[in-house]
């Protein structure tokens, strides 16, 4: 199975400043099968990133993913009060899919 | 619009069985895989299984392969997850989600709110 590691496990970022998430898989991941999810508490996880670095639609340019191989990052740009969730890699280049382990981004 | 609806969810003895559904609408279901996801109490999110779009081939965690079985019936947009001899540590809410593609080899795009299951004697 392909472990996904995030980091780090929570960050408080000022509001308008940049947040970064970082997911490391434990083998390389192919054909950039690498998504990013939110989710904000009570509610469903909703995609934001496939494909490593493509903005799902609706998805505000702010966020946006980056990576190749084992190393995959999820930029937001400049925070802003409703990106207060967690965030979620999961590749899916090989069955069992898997999910890092989220990473809570709060407002400092 | 666009959704997916699970239910079956509820409170159930440990070792005995539990079958969840997931009505779609506002999509073409029988061009999609389709995913189960559940998530534990304060945990992360696990994979549970996918069924292809014309449910020709599934796939399972470790943890749950021999007691859960994913189907789908394309004639009545509805998936399935039946649960067999369920343990305590399958207390989650469980997510059905839609991949991208057939094949299930894309994201999840499209999520529905989730049904809680709790097994607890």
């Amino acid at each position: 199975d392909i472990v996904m590691t995030q980091s780090p496990d929570s960050l408080a970022v000022s509001l308008g400043e940049r947040a970064t998430i970082n997911c490391k898989s434990s083998q390389s991941i192919l054909y950039s099968s690498l998504a990013w999810y939110q989710q904000k508490p009570g509610l469903p996880p909703k995609l934001l990133i496939y494909r490593t670095s493509t903005r799902e639609s609706g998805v505000p340019h702010r966020f946006s993913g980056s990576g190749s191989g084992t190393d995959f990052t999820l930029t937001i740009s400049s925070l802003q009060a409703e990106d207060v969730a967690v965030y979620y890699c999961q590749q899916y280049f090989s069955t069992p899919r898997t999910f890092g382990q989220g990473t809570k981004v709060e407002i400092k | 619009q666009v959704q997916l609806v699970e239910s079956g969810g509820g409170v159930v003895q440990p070792g005995r069985s539990l079958r969840l559904s997931c009505a779609a609408s506002g999509f073409i279901f029988s061009s999609f895989g389709v995913h189960w996801v559940r998530q534990a109490p304060g945990k992360g999110l696990e994979w549970v299984a996918v069924i292809w779009y014309d449910g020709s081939t599934k796939f399972y965690a470790d943890s749950v392969k021999g007691r859960f079985t994913i189907s789908r019936d394309n004639s009545e947009n509805t998936l399935f997850l039946q649960m067999n001899s369920l343990r305590a540590e399958d207390t989650a809410v469980y997510y059905c989600a839609r991949d991208q593609l057939g094949d299930g080899l894309g994201g999840m795009d499209v999520w529905g709110q989730g049904t809680t299951v709790t097994v607890s004697s």
